[in-house]
């Protein structure tokens, strides 16, 4: 089975800090997707970005940056500079591609509130 | 609309009425995903399609949940006999593909009185 935890229930910063969501995954596929989504109090769960078990490569967007590390099976989001519309609930997510791996799998979920 | 539609966006019912909630998915996606997040906790899983294969039923918490899914299209989540603890949001999801995201819709908020 195919698990993903996000070890950090709460986390608090203040504005311009910088901060990192971690989240660790485990699967037994070789091939598997990972994601991250933003849940804003408003409650619509919005796409931040999608990541292939075969390209490690950090990606950054604008204040928003990714670490995927296969060999720790981690993939942690960092935002930079942080601003209080980054306030939010943080889902980390795994999908594999054999079988009931493709379910898509969620973490518990990190609440960011970042104070003006 | 282009994306994931969910009807009702809110229902109040009473406790052991039955309930079908409705999800309209992104047109041509194959993969459609039920789940249920309660206030201020994480998504749980409930049901996946995945085109004309057996759905995975594993995450339905007891068989007064059922799912359906028409023509690979539009699917609806039925609760029978609901009780106070169904009271949650119900998010429905879509997915062009194993190697894309889901899209999530607004949801449809329950609550059982």
């Amino acid at each position: 089975a195919q698990k993903v935890t996000q070890a950090q229930t709460e986390i608090s910063v203040v504005e311009k800090e910088d901060v990192t969501l971690d989240c660790v995954y485990e699967t037994r596929d070789t091939t598997y997707y990972l994601f991250w989504y933003k849940q804003p109090p408003s409650g619509e769960l919005v796409f931040l970005i999608r990541r292939n078990s075969f390209d490690e490569q950090n990606e950054i967007s604008g204040r928003y940056s990714w670490n995927f590390q296969k060999s720790t099976s981690s993939f942690n989001f960092t935002i930079t500079a942080s601003q209080v519309v980054d306030s939010a609930v943080y889902f980390c997510a795994l999908s594999g591609t054999s079988g009931s791996a493709r379910q898509l799998t969620f973490g518990s979920g990190t609440q960011l509130t970042v104070l003006p | 609309g282009a994306g994931v539609s969910q009807s009702p966006s809110n229902k109040v019912t009473e406790k052991g009425k039955d309930v079908e909630l409705r999800c309209d998915p992104i047109s041509g996606h194959t993969a459609l995903y039920w789940y249920r997040q309660s206030l201020g906790q994480g998504l749980e899983f409930l049901i996946y399609f995945q085109g004309n294969s057996a759905p995975d039923k594993s995450g339905l918490p007891s068989d007064r949940f059922s799912a359906e899914r028409t023509g690979g299209s539009v699917s609806t989540l039925t609760i029978q006999r609901t009780q106070q603890e169904d009271s949650a949001v119900y998010l429905c999801a879509s997915r062009g593909g194993a190697r894309t995201e889901a899209f999530f819709g607004q949801g449809t908020r329950l609550t059982v009185v």
